[in-house]
């Protein structure tokens, strides 16, 4: 496609339900980022994959989150058991690959846990 | 960790004027970039600047990758040009890390 999307592109959830976002990246990008954006703050790095490989979780908040990608292209984000401090603009970003890259960034999906 | 210091964190200004946006850094500089997030909340590309000088258009920027900073130039504002401006340097992932950008008001 032209441009990183995402869907959906607003998401309203319950405390408790688990929730799935996806982001297709711009065609032929092997590197993919999932970023989150909170209310008054700064833009937060989640997970990236290389390929469908994600070589390091640990920036993802909790055991809750979750993400896979797979045929090299889609990837969704799942969390579990949404908490209303889930609430936050999910971001996508996809460069060409890993290293030294610009990163194009999708327009999010706003999700608000009541 | 990696530390992105922006100043101004606000900055109004009248239309026609022009303004310099600062990025400091604690680490070396590695895959820096600009972007600005305009009021719907897109956050679009502006410069890939690890080093150097580049100008598009009415924005340049350049960095000093010795000095661990980088400067984003506005000249002859326009209303369209209001929103967040952030810069971000490489983490060790490929990732970026962000500073909490500098909220540019342009009024006509």
């Amino acid at each position: 496609g032209a441009g990183v999307s995402q869907s959906p592109s607003n998401k309203v959830t319950e405390k408790g339900k688990d929730v799935e976002l996806r982001c297709d990246p711009i065609s032929g990008h092997t590197a993919l980022y999932w970023y989150r954006q909170s209310l008054g703050q700064g833009l937060e790095f989640l997970i990236y994959f290389q390929g469908n490989s994600a070589p390091d979780k640990s920036g993802l908040p909790s055991d809750r989150f979750s993400a896979e990608r797979t045929g090299g292209s889609v990837s969704t984000l799942t969390i579990q058991r949404t908490q209303q401090e889930d609430s936050a603009v999910y971001l996508c970003a996809s460069s060409q690959t890993i290293n030294q890259e610009t990163q194009y960034f999708g327009p999010g999906t706003r999700l608000l846990v009541l | 960790g990696i530390q992105v210091e922006q100043s101004p964190p606000d900055l109004i200004l009248q239309e026609g004027a022009n303004s310099t946006l600062r990025c400091n850094f604690s680490d070396s500089v590695n895959n820096l970039q600009w972007f600005h997030q305009n009021p719907w909340g897109q956050l679009i590309n502006l410069f890939y600047i690890p080093s150097g000088t580049k100008q598009n258009g009415r924005l340049s920027a350049t960095t000093v990758a010795t000095e661990r900073y980088s400067l984003l130039y506005i000249s002859s504002s326009q209303t369209t040009d209001s929103g967040v401006y952030f810069c971000a340097n490489g983490g060790s992932q490929g990732n970026l890390i962000f500073g909490k950008g500098t909220k540019l008001s342009v009024k006509p």
